[in-house]
């Protein structure tokens, strides 16, 4: 079962650079999730998508744009990188019901030099 | 807004310890509680969870109790393995919507 699958892994750019992170779910789900993971700030959510066609900023959106490309796919874009910019980023997606739990993707380490 | 609050780590247990880790949340209406673990280099994993009020999670000897009158959902083990070692998060989903709030993470170390 894959489940949701982020690519890539592992990424370096420079800063003013841009990339897109990748996101695909193959559970159904209508609901779709990108955070953000610092040391001592635990996980912060960026973007959402709480259903085909519609996106919303969560805590932390500036600096990032979001395509909720079809029911699978959920990406999240980079314009131009910032060393703020550098953590750990997950994926996830949820069935719409509230009390269902997230399913995770393995996570991008993205480093901004 | 909605929030969660969770102890600061990391925790420092030597196998067989009791373990608590606390977590107390700010939401309005009635929120799904969860705990989730994430392993090195792993994303998160649903540990338990606990949908309304007294509601009892449950899962690989973790246990945690919904308590609406303390907004409280603390984690608890009789005893605590080497492999228990991970980061530990605390979150809810809000009733009526669409977003997962999480905690900041207790890292827990279990020594032999």
């Amino acid at each position: 079962n894959a489940g949701v699958t982020q690519t890539p892994k592992f990424q370096v750019l420079k800063t003013g650079q841009s990339m897109t992170l990748q996101c695909a779910q193959d559970m159904n789900h209508n609901s779709m999730y990108w955070y953000r993971q610092d040391p001592g700030m635990g996980l912060r959510l960026i973007y959402y998508s709480a259903s085909e066609g519609t996106t919303d900023k969560g805590e932390v959106p500036n600096g990032y744009n979001v395509s909720r490309l079809n029911k699978r796919e959920f990406s999240l874009r980079l314009e131009s990188a910032a060393p703020s910019q550098t953590s750990v980023y997950f994926c996830a997606s949820r069935a719409r019901a509230p009390d269902t739990e997230a399913f995770f993707g393995q996570g991008t380490r993205l480093t901004v030099v | 807004g909605n929030s969660v609050t969770q102890m600061e780590g990391p925790v420092t247990l030597s196998e067989e310890a009791f373990l608590t880790i606390n977590c107390t949340y700010t939401a309005t209406g009635y929120p799904s509680l969860f705990w989730y673990v994430q392993y090195p280099g792993e994303g998160l994993q649903l540990l338990l969870k606990a949908t309304k009020a007294d509601d009892k999670g449950s899962n690989k000897g973790f246990e945690a109790t919904y308590r609406k009158e303390t907004t409280s959902f603390h984690l608890e083990k009789g005893s605590v393995q080497v492999s228990d070692s991970a980061v530990y998060f605390c979150a809810l989903s809000e009733s009526g919507g669409f977003k997962t709030i999480f905690g900041a993470g207790t890292r827990l170390f279990v020594k032999a």
